[in-house]
């Protein structure tokens, strides 16, 4: 069964350091989206992704996110100067979206990201 | 208020009971999803639906968009069952999911 795959799956970072989470989405879907879990709270939607550009965006994701699709398979959140509540567990998720309008999301199973 | 709500928050059951999970949205959608949260923390997609009810395995989900309310069914419960259960919807407005808090399943056995 196709997977979405995310590295690392734990980075501890220093606090002010810049941080890359990496996403590697199902191959032929074209909808890509970050969401985090701070522990014990429910998951929030960050930012969408389509066609090369950013679809959606929340308003957690303020202007030190920013996300990319470098080539053709990855997609990556940056965040650059981390914070102590950006510690999380940040989900990549994609989905085909197909024309009839049912479409399934598959998400990885997570960073965790802890900023000291 | 939350967009998503979910009851009960916490449920223990013991092995082979009949579990239902509520969920009630208050927003447009143009889909809601059931998805299934373990220890670790990965989250596994069960349900997407738009209408009626899906069946997979012993697990059954419904929905009435009329009451924007749906609820997940387990059958025959088992402690491997345990896991939190997230509702979530998809705004018919724009890109987003609007997750639930959770119900966290304990299954005795």
């Amino acid at each position: 069964e196709p997977e979405v795959t995310q590295t690392p799956s734990h980075q501890v970072t220093q606090m002010g350091q810049e941080v890359i989470l990496r996403c590697v989405p199902i191959s032929n879907h074209l909808y890509f989206y970050w969401y985090r879990q701070i522990l014990g709270q429910k998951v929030e939607f960050l930012v969408s992704f389509y066609n090369n550009e950013i679809s959606e965006k929340s308003e957690i994701f303020d202007d030190q996110f920013s996300v990319e699709r470098p080539d053709g398979s990855n997609f990556t959140l940056k965040i650059r100067s981390t914070k102590l509540e950006d510690s999380a567990m940040y989900f990549c998720a994609s989905s085909d979206r197909t024309s009839g309008g049912n479409y399934g999301y598959t998400f990885g199973s997570g960073t965790r990201l802890t900023v000291v | 208020k939350n967009e998503v709500e979910q009851s009960p928050q916490n449920l223990t059951a013991q092995e082979g009971e009949f579990i239902t999970i509520n969920c009630s949205y208050s927003v447009g959608i143009s889909a809601l999803h059931w998805l299934q949260q373990h220890p670790g923390g990965g989250i596994v997609s069960l349900f997407m639906l738009s209408s009626g009810k899906k069946k997979h395995g012993r697990l059954i989900a419904t929905i009435n968009i009329q009451e924007k309310h749906s609820s997940l069914h387990i059958t025959a419960s088992h402690p491997r069952d345990s896991a939190v259960y997230i509702c979530a919807v998809s705004s018919n407005r724009d890109d987003k999911i609007i997750f639930g808090k959770g119900t966290r399943l304990h299954i005795l056995p």
